[in-house]
């Protein structure tokens, strides 16, 4: 258990919807990510937040947003989703907000879209 | 920009060794680290280097050339609970994740 947690597990939503995605990272830790991964591939960075500010910015669509609250825990929206959104994603989490940390995965969201 | 290569898939037999290559072209970098992450499941951090050299953790080690932008995971004693993709990620800002190397080990 890496100590991060994401609600749901599964979700399953059709085409056009939205949906929010939960984070809560790890005691302690202020950094929060963003994965995408779909099937067959490696993990797509989307967005960093630190300390409730936003520090880098993958590749993630304007249809995704995302923020960190006070209380440290992060939400993901996906917007007007597609059946190519179907995908695992991933939150992690770390101390700091540089390269150097080790990143802490939660178990992740599997997201269907019909 | 950042770019990594890893090998897709790999296949070794219980109890052998097998080295994962990984190499990168990074615009920057704060160190290089290799995640193991079974089918559905989360990654989990195996090691981190830093430095030039060899770091051993069991029966895994990594190994680092900074100069030679190369990275490799070595396993030793292989074991069936291995049959794993692992992932190569480089520090630099924020991390940038190969797209991994799947492991199959078979008896």
């Amino acid at each position: 258990d890496s100590g991060v947690t994401q609600t749901p597990k599964h979700l399953i939503t059709a085409t056009g919807q939205r949906v929010t995605l939960r984070c809560s990272p790890r005691s302690g830790d202020l950094s929060v990510y963003w994965y995408q991964q779909s099937l067959d591939q490696g993990l797509q960075f989307l967005i960093q937040y630190y300390n409730g500010e936003e520090r880098a910015k993958g590749n993630i669509l304007e249809r995704f947003s995302a923020q960190q609250f006070p209380d440290l825990h992060s939400e993901l929206n996906l917007s007007s989703l597609e059946l190519g959104d179907s995908a695992l994603y991933f939150c992690a989490s770390s101390v700091g907000s540089s390269g150097t940390d080790t990143q802490y995965f939660g178990p992740g969201t599997r997201l269907t879209v019909l | 920009g950042q770019n990594i290569d890893q090998p897709t898939e790999m296949t070794a037999t219980e109890g052998a060794i097998v080295q994962i290559n990984c190499t990168y072209q990074t615009s920057g970098f704060n160190g290089l680290f290799w995640y193991q992450q079974h089918a559905g499941e989360a990654p989990t951090f195996l090691s981190y280097n830093v430095l030039d050299g060899l770091e051993e953790k069991g029966r895994f080690s990594s190994f680092l050339s900074r100069s030679k932008g190369y990275s490799y995971l070595l396993l030793k004693e292989l074991q069936m609970k291995d049959s794993a993709s692992y992932l190569c990620a480089v520090g630099a800002g924020k991390s940038t994740f190969g797209d991994g190397t799947t492991l199959t080990v078979k008896p």
